[in-house]
């Protein structure tokens, strides 16, 4: 029972260049937030924005929050190759409940092209 | 230490054997999930503890898994007469208080059925 799907399922670029990539989900949310995972590893938080914020950055990640399409984007700046991994979109499962389960979407395969 | 930790970091198991994922969250922290990671796919939740509670138990996939905390700490998941299709990665998280805030991840037990 999936709340997020990411697009596009996997995405390769050159160094240097802008990646971005949308989640979009079903129900109303408090939150979302996004992680990566390096190959093999566990998942790192990246960043959570809240329903009433519309974008926030941290260093050369970009989120925004669209509420009323129930979509989200991240963008990441200047990419590099340690950018390489998978990101994933999470949604509280029950909206607003403090009990809700976070979902992860299937995620977003990122490659940097030397 | 700082993050969560979980052991063992890889298991191989006859089919038929049974196997224990332990988890030890980051102290203090109240919530923590159990997940399971299929090859190139999301992580898939299984069950939610509140301290010793366990919350929410709807993704465990089967009457062969079991998960504890009683001690509203370390956790343990147990899955009994391991089949192939048991095989995944299994993912620990704990957050600081309710579902809805950043959580931490361990590195994973990476299950193989044989």
């Amino acid at each position: 029972s999936q709340q997020g799907e990411e697009d596009p399922q996997a995405l390769s670029i050159q160094e240097g260049e802008n990646a971005t990539m949308n989640c979009s989900y079903k129900t109303s949310i408090n939150n979302l937030q996004w992680y990566r995972q390096n190959s093999g590893r566990g998942l790192v938080h990246l960043i959570l924005i809240r329903s009433n914020e519309r974008e926030k950055h941290s260093g050369r990640l970009r989120v925004t929050l669209d509420t009323s399409k129930k979509s989200s984007s991240l963008l990441i700046t200047a990419s590099r190759a340690a950018d390489t991994a998978s990101y994933f979109c999470a949604t509280p499962s029950a909206g607003y409940s403090s009990a809700s389960k976070i979902i992860f979407g299937s995620g977003t395969r990122l490659s940097i092209r030397p | 230490g700082a993050g969560v930790s979980q052991s063992p970091r890889y298991k191989v198991a006859k089919r038929g054997q049974d196997v224990a994922l332990r988890c030890d969250p980051i102290s203090g922290h109240v919530s923590l999930f159990w997940y399971q990671q299929a090859l190139g796919q999301g992580p898939e939740f299984l069950t939610y503890f509140q301290n010793e509670a366990q919350l929410d138990k709807s993704g465990l996939p089967s009457d062969r898994f079991f998960a504890e905390r009683p001690e509203g700490s370390v956790s343990t998941l147990k899955i009994q007469r391991t089949q192939q299709e048991d095989s995944a990665v299994y993912l620990c998280a704990s957050s600081l208080d309710r579902a809805n805030t950043e959580a931490f991840f361990g590195q994973g037990t990476r299950l193989t059925v044989v």
